[in-house]
């Protein structure tokens, strides 16, 4: 089984509705990132968390939320979906420390909004 | 704001060759700096890592050069073979230690295709 899952793996929107991406995680850390990825852009930082109680926002924060249920799971929220937010959405996660250099991505989402 | 970025978009060589990914980057307090591979259709994976305070590091056929001097990161993959056709994202983190470690900041990516 893989060590970090998304769901869903694709989905398709329409502007406005409210969307949640999902990311679960079987190694154990406590860091969980999100990112998305648009062709040309490279991976941007969209919210981090370094444990349960740690949220924090990354480079492109605005228009979404996330929410750390447990350790292990990490929610990605779109509250209201607009066509600009249409890329491939990665979780990740790490240890702490400077083996936070290391971190180990699912599979993605890749979320189209109409 | 400061970023990393590449001069090569695509690199093709034939199996068997070794290959070259650049990565010019821009702000000099960076403590880390990373090399990332994405394989079509997957998540990046962690190739190897180096620390502003080195030069070089040698991994499994892969070394990571770091010149400080021109702000100038590199990837070599010796006998690079057709399962190291992928895209290659160098990254930096700029932490300091502590909490700070864990924010990446990729570059656009390198497409790296190994012809038989």
């Amino acid at each position: 089984d893989a060590d970090v899952t998304q769901t869903p793996r694709n989905r398709i929107t329409k502007t406005g509705k409210r969307i949640m991406l999902e990311c679960s995680q079987t190694k154990g850390h406590d860091r969980m990132y999100w990112y998305r990825q648009d062709p040309g852009l490279g991976l941007r930082l969209i919210y981090y968390s370094f444990d349960v109680k740690d949220i924090n926002k990354g480079e492109i924060s605005d228009g979404y939320s996330v929410s750390r249920q447990a350790q292990a799971k990490f929610s990605l929220s779109l509250e209201s979906a607009i066509p600009n937010q249409t890329a491939l959405y990665f979780c990740a996660t790490s240890n702490p420390g400077a083996t936070a250099n290391e971190q180990f991505f699912g599979p993605g989402t890749r979320l189209t909004v109409l | 704001g400061e970023s990393v970025g590449l001069h090569l978009p695509t690199l093709s060589v034939q199996e068997g060759d070794n290959s070259i990914i650049n990565c010019a980057y821009s702000n000099s307090a960076s403590d880390y700096f990373i090399w990332y591979k994405q394989e079509s259709g997957k998540g990046p994976q962690f190739i190897i890592d180096i620390r502003s305070n080195m030069d070089k590091r040698q991994g499994q056929r892969v070394t990571v050069l770091l010149n400080k001097t021109v702000k100038h990161l590199s990837l070599q993959i010796a006998a690079t073979q057709p399962g190291d056709s992928a895209v290659y994202f160098c990254a930096e983190n700029m932490g300091t230690g502590g909490t700070s470690y864990g924010k990446l900041t990729f570059g656009q990516g390198t497409i790296l295709t190994v012809h038989p």
